[in-house]
């Protein structure tokens, strides 16, 4: 079965420095893989989608790469805040109608 | 708000008990989805409806566990004879079927704890 996985121990990065969060993943490459951030006590939100097709994706601050040969995707937040600190999970899936299978998340905190 | 919205936010019962929750998705959105999270760990696919039709079902979903979405609209999952292992969050999101993606709009949980 499909395994993702994403560095269980928490990432501290220093304000204003790009924190970079890994996914890996197994077997087959998935045909959309996507990146939510979740806070304490909340549900998660969606923040980018890239799919097997595409090298990166950027929304802001955020930039996301998929590598297929790697079966690696790289999760990029520039010019780090505080306020985004939290738990950023990755997610796979096979096709738009599939269910969808996360990771067990990265914890990210900025400290100023 | 016209977010994903769940009820009960919390749920404390004994073991044995039965225990329903609803959910509401996004009003135009015809996929709605199940999942349960616990402490350090994401999400975990439950069930998955497409309007009315439940989709599909995770293996790990014991017989306990039922989920509904009549009329295609609000969802319920119901676990009876809870367990002390039922202790989570059960999370629900919706989707819409316009988007070629499966981008998924999370409501805020129902923390159930099983004394």
């Amino acid at each position: 079965s499909q395994k993702i996985e994403q560095n269980s121990e928490a990432l501290n990065i220093q304000e204003g420095k790009t924190a970079t969060l890994t996914c890996n993943y197994t077997n087959y490459s998935p045909a959309y893989l996507q990146w939510y951030r979740q806070d304490p006590g909340r549900g998660p939100v969606f923040l980018l989608l890239i799919r097997e097709n595409e090298k990166e994706k950027r929304k802001e601050r955020l930039k996301v790469t998929f590598d297929t040969t790697l079966k690696q995707s790289l999760f990029h937040i520039t010019a780090s805040q505080p306020a985004d600190s939290a738990t950023y999970l990755c997610a796979l899936s096979y096709s738009s109608a599939s269910k969808i299978i996360f990771g067990s998340g990265t914890r990210l905190s900025i400290r100023p | 708000d016209t977010g994903v919205s769940q009820d009960p936010r919390h749920k404390i019962t004994k073991r044995g008990q039965n225990v329903t929750f609803r959910c509401d998705p996004i009003s135009e959105h015809n996929r709605l989805y199940w999942y349960r999270q616990t402490l350090g760990q994401g999400p975990e696919f439950l069930t998955y409806f497409q309007n009315e039709a439940q989709l599909e079902k995770s293996r790990l979903l014991s017989d306990r566990f039922s989920a509904e979405r009549p009329k295609g609209s609000f969802s319920t999952l119901e676990i009876q004879r809870t367990e002390q292992g039922d202790s989570a969050m059960y999370l629900c999101a919706s989707s819409p079927t316009r988007a070629p993606y499966n981008e998924q709009f999370f409501g805020p949980g129902t923390r159930l704890t099983v004394l």
